[in-house]
């Protein structure tokens, strides 16, 4: 079975500043996809970038970037320039291939996020 | 705009009742999804459906039931028989294989359970 986890619970991070998270995962698929979610205090689950493991080159979106290290099964993401809108927990998550039908998603436990001003 | 309307946002349950959650989508998404959430242990399935009239059990489904009648609608029934339903309960949809983020879920704002 697929798993994954986010070994840090808690992190906190200086305004403006570059913070890691940190998330491994476990799965026996050879193809797959990778996320990281973000749930700010209202609680509204958005996507903050996807992975796809057959691309060799880390996915970005603006300020956010992952190190997607496929041998060691490592997924971490990188937030610079922290602003306090960041704040928030983020979840990991691994999905296999597109099959037909729904995309089983598997969370990892959440890693909450302070921005310090 | 397009989106997953929850209702209700907050509700509250005597022991012994089972109370339902509606989940409600204008996104023409095929698949459709209940998450539960507790502290500290991220997010896990209940049930998900693929298509109407069609679902599956998660990994953790005991306690609880869901229809699919129609495509914009995935109840989801917390039963008596949960033993611990205190939690936030998600739901999501994804739309067809093949499209751009097939695999890309979208959720709703979530409904908060307390029992009493």
């Amino acid at each position: 079975a697929q798993t994954v986890t986010q070994s840090q619970p808690e992190m906190s991070v200086q305004e403006a500043e570059t913070v890691t998270l940190s998330c491994t995962y476990d799965t026996s698929e050879s193809d797959y996809y990778l996320f990281w979610y973000k749930q700010p205090p209202s609680r509204q689950m958005i996507l903050v970038i996807r992975q796809e493991a057959y691309k060799q080159q880390n996915a970005t979106e603006n300020r956010f970037s992952v190190n997607f290290q496929k041998a060691a099964k490592s997924f971490s993401l990188k937030i610079s320039d922290s602003q306090l809108g960041d704040a928030a927990m983020y979840f990991c998550a691994h999905c296999g291939a597109i099959i037909q039908g729904a995309q089983k998603l598997v969370f990892g436990q959440g890693t909450r996020l302070t921005i310090n001003p | 705009d397009g989106g997953i309307t929850q209702s209700p946002k907050y509700l509250f349950r005597k022991e012994g009742q089972n109370v339902t959650l509606s989940c409600e989508q204008n996104l023409n998404h095929d698949a459709m999804y209940w998450y539960r959430q507790d502290p500290g242990q991220g997010l896990r399935l209940i049930y998900y459906s693929q298509i109407v009239n069609d679902f599956q059990k998660g990994d953790i489904a005991e306690g609880y039931s869901v229809s699919r009648e129609k495509k914009e609608s995935f109840p989801l029934t917390v039963t008596s028989a949960q033993k611990n339903p205190t939690a936030f309960y998600l739901c999501a949809s994804t739309p067809r294989d093949g499209s751009s983020g097939a695999n890309v879920l979208t959720f709703g704002a979530g409904s908060r359970l307390t029992v009493l």
